[in-house]
């Protein structure tokens, strides 16, 4: 059973560095990998998306690595901003004839003004 | 983008009523439908999978007599959460599949209160 797990819980930094949140997975065998962001009380946003052949995917300040074959994938945030404070998730999907998603349980980010 | 519709957003209800929570996919069709659910600090955990025009298929431990799912046409799926208890009390989010390899995009989330 594919298992997810997110490394900081909680992590709480100064305006303006760059940080790193950890998501490492048990099963490497996936189809691909997806990082979302949740505001208190809100519906997930989708930030990037993974396939299994990849390495990495950019989007503005926002950089993710997977490295499959080690279970593990990053998001780099660069230059953070209090507007990125939220929790952050990853997910899997397992393979290509399942559309179900595996998440972990989030990093909770507060980027201090 | 894809745009998933969730309402209501908040809904507080009696114990023993039923409440009726409906996605809507705006600009797209959604063949497949996922529900979650998710407790405070917790991830999210998958309840079922509806596909359009067929039975919901339920997660183990899910059950499929108290939360009814329908998924009668490409563009909207509804979870009926029947007979509601307090513990029912939960953040309830649904989330289509996008065609080709574009990921999932989720509704805004009800949160759901059994009084």
């Amino acid at each position: 059973k594919q298992e997810v797990t997110q490394i900081p819980a909680a992590l709480s930094v100064p305006e303006g560095e760059n940080l790193v949140l950890n998501c490492s997975f048990t099963d490497s065998a996936i189809y691909n990998l997806q990082w979302f962001r949740q505001d208190p009380g809100k519906g997930l946003t989708s930030l990037l998306l993974i396939q299994s052949s990849q390495r990495e995917q950019t989007s503005g300040r926002l950089n993710a690595s997977l490295d499959k074959s080690s279970g593990r994938s990053t998001l780099y945030i660069a230059a953070s901003q209090p507007g990125d404070s939220a929790t952050y998730l990853c997910a899997v999907r397992v393979g290509a004839g399942s559309y179900q998603l595996t998440f972990g349980k989030g990093t909770k980010l507060s980027v201090i003004p | 983008g894809a745009v998933v519709s969730q309402h209501p957003s908040r809904v507080i209800c009696k114990s023993g009523t039923s409440v009726k929570i409906e996605c809507r996919s705006l600009d797209f069709q959604a063949t497949t439908m996922f529900w979650y659910r998710q407790f405070p600090k917790q991830s999210l955990m998958l309840m079922a999978t509806s596909n359009e025009g067929s039975k919901a298929t339920y997660e183990q431990g899910v059950e499929k007599d108290k939360f009814l799912i329908n998924h009668a046409s490409l563009t909207l799926s509804t979870l009926t959460v029947t007979s509601a208890h307090p513990e029912d009390s939960s953040f309830y989010i649904c989330s289509a599949r996008l065609q080709g390899n574009y990921g999932y995009t989720f509704g805004s989330g009800t949160r759901l209160t059994v009084v």
